[in-house]
């Protein structure tokens, strides 16, 4: 049973909305992780951190910010979103040197 | 750019076959190698980690890693139906951004 969570599981919003994705974990892992998938494609790296108040961004471009006040927790925000955000959101959380643990992604769907 | 590649497949095997699959990577800095399984819709989830050149075997599953090569591969023995997924190769470079880079995946598929 995996010990990271992320809300919604599906969500379909109109364009120009904002929107907070959220992602939880209870293992007390430092770093924590939000990927981009497209259907077929690989998973892209858009923003890490390292811990409280560290934010980094990935490999890939992407307009979503994301903030770290708790360990636990790593929400990730789109000020307005638009029909090119729709994708699979996935987050992840590890310890220092630790494997890489996955919560259930989030799918989002903008119209 | 860091790339991580494989190819996409279909990948048909029989069942009780080994299923073999590959990865090959373009960082020679790459310090770490992971094998994660995708059902359709699902999370990713990790199979094998492999660090250090040679063969590391956990159960029905073998990784083996050649760092000269730049690849990486999974073998799975004894292939079940319960198999059939996208399996993703991905790989941790010594620098730049944290986190993993991925290949597209291969998608497997056990035919009964």
């Amino acid at each position: 049973e995996a010990d990271i969570y992320q809300t919604p599981r599906y969500l379909v919003i109109g364009t120009g909305k904002k929107i907070t994705l959220e992602c939880s974990q209870t293992m007390g892992h430092d770093k924590m992780y939000w990927y981009q998938q497209d259907p077929g494609m690989e998973l892209h790296l858009i923003h890490y951190s390292y811990g409280v108040n560290s934010t980094e961004k990935g490999d890939l471009s992407s307009e979503s910010t994301v903030s770290r006040i708790r360990t636990e927790h790593f929400p990730l925000t789109l000020e307005s979103a638009r029909p090119s955000h729709t994708s699979q959101y996935l987050c992840a959380s590890r310890l220092d040197r630790g494997d890489y643990t996955f919560g259930s992604g989030t799918r989002l769907t903008v119209v | 750019q860091k790339e991580v590649e494989q190819n996409s497949g279909p990948l048909s095997v029989p069942e009780g076959a080994i299923a073999s699959l590959n990865c090959t990577y373009s960082d020679r800095g790459s310090q770490s190698f992971f094998w994660y399984r995708q059902y359709s819709g699902k999370s990713p989830e990790l199979i094998m980690s492999i660090y250090s050149n040679g063969d590391k075997e956990d159960g029905r599953f073998t990784a083996q890693l050649n760092k000269a090569s730049q690849y990486v591969s999974l073998l799975i023995r004894d292939s079940q139906p319960s198999d059939s997924a996208t399996y993703l190769c991905a790989v941790k470079s010594g620098g730049g951004a944290d986190g993993l880079t991925f290949g597209k995946g291969t998608h497997l598929i056990i035919q009964p």
